[in-house]
């Protein structure tokens, strides 16, 4: 079956570093792979997506991209601030399927 | 818009007792799902509802679990009797009638401790 596997947490780091939270992923088909984001007190939040090989997403500093030689779809940001905070899960979901399978989210914390 | 509301936050009992949790989609979302994280654990699917109707309800753990979505609007989860290992965060996520994984909108979650 399909499974995620990110790196555990907590990652803590000083303001302005450089993040990566690594993923990786078993799939028997050719899944879009996601990454979603939860805040403190508030619901995940879709933070970017990818749907085929080699596809990079971004938003708000944050990337990713589709490997599907190894894989994998690490975040990566270039300089990280306090308010990025939160729990980060890595999904993925099979074509046709609206249900994700995520992976055990790793908590970033930011210290300024 | 008002996103997706979950009550209680957090619900502390005792093994044996019932709690019931209530989630509130964004007004027009025809398709609910429920997803329970165990801690430090993958957050898992439950169930999915589309309006009053369940299309899946193959991550429902056990009979103790009852979902119910009356009137197509907001939806309970009720735990009947709890038992220990049913602690954990559930949330709540709805989308359109349109919408893929990619547009499920997830309420922040109800922590659940059972003592």
């Amino acid at each position: 079956g399909n499974s995620v596997t990110q790196m555990e947490g907590p990652v803590t780091l000083s303001e302005e570093a450089f993040l990566t939270i690594n993923c990786t992923y078993t799939a028997t088909g050719y899944p879009s792979l996601f990454w979603y984001v939860q805040y403190p007190g508030e619901g995940l939040q879709l933070l970017l997506k990818a749907t085929k090989a080699d596809d990079k997403g971004s938003n708000k500093g944050f990337e990713a991209t589709y490997r599907k030689e190894t894989t994998s779809f690490h975040l990566e940001k270039g300089s990280v601030q306090v308010s990025d905070s939160a729990v980060y899960f890595c999904a993925l979901s099979e074509r046709g399927s609206y249900i994700p399978t995520f992976g055990r989210g790793t908590s970033l914390i930011v210290h300024p | 818009e008002a996103g997706v509301t979950q009550f209680p936050s957090h619900s502390v009992i005792e093994k044996g007792q019932t709690v019931t949790l209530r989630c509130d989609p964004i007004s027009g979302h025809d398709n609910l799902y429920w997803y329970r994280r165990v801690m430090g654990k993958e957050i898992k699917f439950l169930l999915h509802f589309v309006k009053e109707s369940k299309q899946d309800e193959s991550g429902m753990p056990n009979n103790r679990f009852l979902a119910e979505r009356t009137g197509g609007t907001y939806s309970t989860l009720k735990v009947q009797p709890a038992e220990l290992e049913d602690s954990g965060v559930y949330f709540c996520a709805s989308s359109p009638i349109a919408g893929g994984a990619n547009e499920q909108f997830f309420g922040p979650g109800t922590r659940l401790t059972v003592l």
